[in-house]
């Protein structure tokens, strides 16, 4: 199976700053890579799809690059709404896969 | 509009059996691969099983495989999770999920609410 890697496992900051998140893959998977931000007690919700996709209706500060093994989530200016973790997922190989996932908070 | 319910979740004894299933309307159901995803509590996603728009091909991953069966009925846009020989780790909330886009650019553009199931003496 393709493991995925994301770091770091939680962060914290500050409404405006530039948030950058990394997913690793245990293999090159091309850019099947997705994005996908969830709140408590709620469905994920895609962000990005593709690697740099941006999902219809996503602000546009969300944006992701990478190809290969290595990618990266990046919030451009964080807004309050923005908090929850955020899962990158791998859509290359049959058996799909999720990073452990990274947990944004406010300060 | 595109929607997903899931229905069947519950407390079940280990080593017991409960069927999961999404009811999905507003999208021609058919023509669409369909995901099960888990999120033990307090954990991250699992991706749990795929099955193809005409139900011939089918995945799963490795901790379910042998125990689970997914399965759809197009003639009533349902999706299925069988689930058999439960154990305490399959405790969690069972989403399902719908594929859109071509090989190997999938991804996940909407989600059930999700069903709780507790697997627990």
């Amino acid at each position: 199976d393709i493991q995925m890697t994301q770091s770091p496992s939680s962060l914290s900051a500050s409404v405006g700053d530039k948030v950058t998140i990394t997913c690793r893959a245990s293999q090159s998977i091309s850019r099947s890579l997705n994005w996908y931000q969830q709140k408590v007690g709620k469905a994920p919700k895609l962000l990005i799809y593709a690697a740099s996709v941006l999902q219809s209706g996503v602000p546009s500060r969300f944006s992701g690059d990478g190809s290969g093994t290595d990618f990266t989530l990046t919030i451009s200016s964080l807004q309050p709404e923005d908090f929850g973790t955020y899962y990158c997922q791998q859509s290359y190989s049959t058996l799909w896969t999720f990073g452990h996932g990274t947990k944004v908070e406010i300060k | 509009q595109v929607h997903l319910a899931e229905f069947g979740g519950g407390v079940v004894q280990p080593g017991r059996s409960l069927r999961l299933s999404c009811a999905a309307t507003g999208f021609p159901f058919i023509t669409y691969g369909m995901h099960w995803v888990r999120q033990a509590p307090g954990k991250g996603l699992e991706w749990v099983a795929v099955i193809w728009y005409d139900g011939n091909n089918k995945e799963y991953a490795d901790s379910v495989k042998g125990r689970f069966t997914v399965s759809r009925d197009n003639s009533k846009n349902t999706l299925y999770l069988q689930m058999n020989s439960l154990r305490a780790e399959d405790t969690a909330v069972y989403y399902c999920a719908r594929e859109i886009g071509r090989w190997p650019l999938g991804h996940f553009d909407y989600w059930g609410q999700g069903t709780l199931v507790t697997v627990s003496s």
